[in-house]
């Protein structure tokens, strides 16, 4: 049981450059979602997926886009990468998407840098 | 819009004292609150949360928060940290909407002084 896992761990980009986050989870978690975070801002939601069909943004959605390929995976979209984007990204799932809000699980995070 | 407070960004504490970390929230509902905690170059891992019920809730690593609504707070404490203890930790916040994502605050650094 690897509960979330993430790839890549290390990825640098060029401006302009595209590329794809991976997450995937084993548990049979309803709910997947994509965070950003950066130094002295704590976790920011980028999207997320209620459950399988389903995508919503959360709070920092510009420059990105997601797609819920399956019950458990959930991949996420850089398709012009800028600086700004410079950030670890954690993948999360939790086992139901109604009330009351169980916990999230997080994966180890893909530390990426644009250049 | 749902938010947290964490006032304190860096604490320092000598091994073997007690600890507070505070956490206030904004949330016209009952919240729902949870700390994590995150290792250097790790991901979150959960210590406790609270739903319903009991205002005192008990955690993993010897860790405790108490609900207290009448000051939207739920400080996390422990009675004597260890250096293993160093770490940032979070506190966050869920809505009743149930799967749209948590609202963290921005973090408490800790810092153990042998």
């Amino acid at each position: 049981n690897a509960g979330v896992t993430q790839t890549p761990k290390f990825q640098v980009l060029k401006t302009g450059q595209s590329m794809t986050l991976q997450c995937a989870q084993d548990m049979n978690h309803n709910s997947m979602y994509w965070y950003r975070q950066d130094p002295g801002m704590g976790l920011r939601l980028i999207y997320y997926s209620a459950s399988e069909g389903t995508t919503d943004k959360g709070e920092v959605p510009n420059g990105y886009n997601v797609s819920r390929l399956n019950k458990r995976e959930f991949s996420l979209r850089l398709e012009s990468a800028a600086p700004s984007q410079t950030s670890v990204y954690f993948c999360a799932s939790s086992e139901y998407g109604g009330p009351p809000v169980y916990e999230q699980y997080f994966g180890p995070g893909t530390r990426l840098t644009v250049t | 819009a749902q938010s947290v407070t964490q006032p304190d960004i860096h604490i320092t504490v000598s091994e073997g004292a007690s600890l507070e970390l505070r956490c206030n929230y904004s949330y016209g509902a009952t919240p729902y609150l949870f700390w994590y905690v995150q290792s250097p170059g790790q991901g979150l891992q959960l210590l406790l949360k609270y739903f319903s019920g009991d205002t005192l809730v008990q955690g993993i690593k010897g860790f405790e928060a108490e609900f207290k609504r009448s000051q939207s707070s739920f400080n996390l404490r422990k009675p004597s940290v260890h250096w293993s203890d160093a770490a940032e930790y979070f506190c966050a916040v869920g809505s009743g909407g149930g799967a749209d994502g948590l609202t963290f605050g921005k973090g408490t650094h800790l810092i153990i002084q042998p």
